[in-house]
């Protein structure tokens, strides 16, 4: 079974601009989590998806959004970035009534 | 909302046992998690505690005593290749699989 992808690695954008991200669950898990991880505030949760609509949201601004799609496929998208949104962002799937959520590799985005 | 502590770094050696502690304050709990991440790669699943007590795995065994907001992540025989970040997660009671993170224990292995 293929794990977790994430699309781009890497990715390096300027104060202003905007940015979309694209995870690819395992076959046959619905649930898709982002989480933001930086050196200074550690691993922090986004928000997550479940079967196209969203079931949690994390403390961040309006500026990061999300969604899901019918094959479970998810992107995020970050407007009018900021330095600070500088991060690892990780997207992690769970097949829906287990514990343990799988992440992928991460997109290392760097605004300058 | 939570909160979570567990030490910023650890030191042990080859071959021996190491704690690694966690204390959680929430306003909800419906599971703790223990990751594991190697540097410059993706957390990877260790263990999942719900009810009090140990969970064993292997090399890897975790506790939880609820009524105290505490769980410990034990890993026994220690190899070079443990050397990583510990990191221990608390879902709330809400529905879904949103995981408030501690901080993580980075833990170095020496020869």
């Amino acid at each position: 079974k293929a794990g977790v992808t994430q699309t781009p690695r890497y990715l390096i954008k300027t104060r202003g601009q905007q940015v979309t991200l694209s995870c690819s669950p395992i076959s046959g898990h619905r649930s898709v989590s982002w989480y933001q991880q930086t050196p200074g505030q550690g691993l922090q949760f986004l928000f997550e998806y479940f079967s196209e609509t969203q079931r949690n949201k994390g403390n961040f601004p309006g500026r990061f959004s999300g969604r899901q799609f019918s094959n479970s496929r998810s992107e995020m998208n970050v407007s009018t970035l900021e330095l600070g949104d500088s991060a690892l962002y990780l997207c992690a799937s769970t097949y829906n009534g287990n514990n343990e959520q799988f992440f992928g590799p991460g997109t290392r985005l760097t605004v300058l | 909302g939570q909160n979570i502590d567990q030490p910023t770094e650890m030191t042990a050696t080859e071959g021996a046992i190491v704690q690694i502690n966690c204390t959680y304050q929430t306003s909800g709990f419906n599971g703790l998690f223990w990751y594991q991440q190697h540097a410059g790669e993706a957390p990877t699943f260790l263990s999942y505690n719900v009810l009090d007590g140990l969970e064993e795995k292997g090399r890897f065994s975790s506790f939880l005593s609820r009524s105290k907001g505490y769980s410990y992540l034990l890993l026994k025989e220690l190899q070079m290749k443990d050397s990583a970040s510990y990191r221990c997660a608390v879902r709330g009671d809400n529905a879904g699989n949103m995981l408030t993170f501690g901080g993580g224990t980075r833990l170095m292995v020496k020869p």
